[in-house]
């Protein structure tokens, strides 16, 4: 479905610990992003990378930490700094060069607990 | 920095009724305008996009026009129908990057049977 898979589908955290979100693609594209959506909020762009084994920072990086070691993974650490982590978190891939649409997968829903 | 307004944040139609809903996007260099509808829980799906070398698309029930002038793009939705309730936001391609995507706030469609 899609061919991006996010894993957990929800997740509790404790105050103060580090969490990983994981997020998969099976379909070949070389630009994978990370999204936060708030409630009555739009999507907003925490990181993004277009090639393996490089990424760039977005609007709202502080808190959060990405690799790419591979082009089929681009796992999302939200760290401790991370002051407001409780959020739906969707990652997202597309082809680069140009002409398709971004895939989203189906979210993490991130709890605070 | 770069953003996208969207307008009306809340629209409720009658069944059978068009909807239209509104965004304004202030990169230039934007080439690229999908919408994504999300129903509750789920990831957002794209039903139409738009690139800048074209006026209009239409697909069925659904149509979007862009005006590069004036830096708007505006989604009409005809013949609407119960199943049409969802969220639906607009994005702008961040520069010439097709899934590097400034999203509006959302808007939520409600329609009455």
């Amino acid at each position: 479905d899609g061919g991006i898979t996010q894993s957990p589908k929800y997740l509790f955290r404790k105050e103060g610990q580090n969490v990983t979100l994981s997020c998969e693609q099976n379909l070949n594209h070389d630009a994978m992003y990370w999204y936060r959506q708030d409630p009555g909020q739009g999507l907003r762009l925490i990181y993004y990378s277009q090639i393996v084994n490089d990424f760039q920072k977005g609007d709202i990086a502080e808190g959060y930490s990405v690799s790419r070691e591979k082009k089929e993974s681009f796992p999302l650490t939200v760290t401790s700094a991370q002051k407001n982590p409780t959020a739906f978190y969707l990652c997202a891939s597309s082809a680069t060069g140009g002409g398709t649409e971004a895939f989203f997968g189906q979210g993490t829903r991130l709890t605070v607990v | 920095g770069e953003n996208v307004e969207q307008h009306p944040s809340t629209l409720s139609v009658q069944e059978g009724d068009s909807a239209v809903i509104k965004c304004t996007y202030s990169d230039s260099a934007s080439n690229y305008f999908p919408w994504y509808k999300q129903e509750l829980g789920k990831r957002p799906q794209l039903i139409i996009d738009i690139r800048s070398n074209v006026g209009e698309k239409k697909d069925q029930r659904i149509a979007v026009t862009l005006n590069k002038t004036a830096k708007h793009f505006s989604l009409h939705i005809t013949e609407t129908q119960p199943e049409d309730s969802a969220v639906y936001f607009c994005a702008a391609s961040r520069g010439g990057s097709q899934g590097n995507l400034i999203f509006g706030k959302g808007t939520k469609l409600s329609v009455k049977p």
